[in-house]
């Protein structure tokens, strides 16, 4: 079964620093990918996905995400964070076109104000 | 719309004993998920149901069993609780598979065994 690894447990930054949280997965074939957030008190939520097309994605809230298919990697990035940004990140892989989706174990960002 | 919800919340067993966590969604959608979350481990899928009538095992199974007797609902039961399934639950739906589509998730619930 396939891997994914998400190197940074807990990141924390102060607001207007550029955001960069790796993701890595070890299937060698045709994936999709996902990045999903949950502030605190909320439920998860999916914030951006990649399944095909342009590796540079965006999502809601600022967010981006780049898949370079060479390196395993679907980094999330932000070029300025907020506060309201505080949260726990979970990267998510699915190997196309099996039904075998893993999570990764979470990075938590804490932005200081 | 609710979304998914979940009931209940919180709850302590000992060990031993049996309870059912119940997961509603009001989507229609067909697919729904059972995950457990633990510390440094991420969410790892213990059951998932593709339809009304079916279910699958998913990544850890062991000690869990699911029914889904309407669309809209999901049950998760322990027969009988041990320590290590201390975690927190959550219940998600999507229209299709996860991988290929959102998940809408439950607010979860957290369920401790002593």
């Amino acid at each position: 079964a396939q891997s994914v690894s998400q190197h940074n447990h807990h990141v924390i930054l102060s607001e207007a620093a550029s955001l960069e949280l790796g993701c890595n997965y070890s299937y060698g074939g045709t994936v999709n990918l996902f990045w999903y957030v949950q502030y605190p008190g909320q439920h998860l939520q999916l914030l951006l996905k990649y399944f095909s097309g342009d590796p540079l994605v965006k999502g809601i809230k600022g967010f981006e995400a780049e898949f370079i298919k060479s390196k395993f990697s679907f980094n999330l990035r932000k070029p300025s964070v907020q506060w309201s940004d505080t949260a726990e990140y979970f990267c998510a892989v699915n190997e196309d076109p099996n039904n075998d989706m893993r999570f990764g174990a979470g990075t938590r960002l804490t932005v200081k104000p | 719309n609710a979304g998914v919800t979940q009931t209940p919340k919180f709850r302590v067993l000992k060990t031993g004993q049996s309870m059912t966590l119940l997961c509603a969604q009001d989507m229609n959608h067909e697919y729904m998920y059972w995950y457990r979350q633990d510390p440094g481990m991420g969410l790892r899928l213990i059951h998932y149901s593709v339809g009304e009538g079916t279910t699958a095992k998913g990544e850890v199974p062991d000690g869990y069993n699911v029914s889904r007797l309407k669309k809209q609902n999901f049950l998760l039961g322990l027969e009988s609780a041990a320590p290590s399934q201390t975690s927190v639950y959550f219940c998600a739906s999507s229209r299709q598979l996860a991988g290929f589509d959102e998940q809408y998730f439950g607010p979860g619930t957290r369920l401790t065994v002593t």
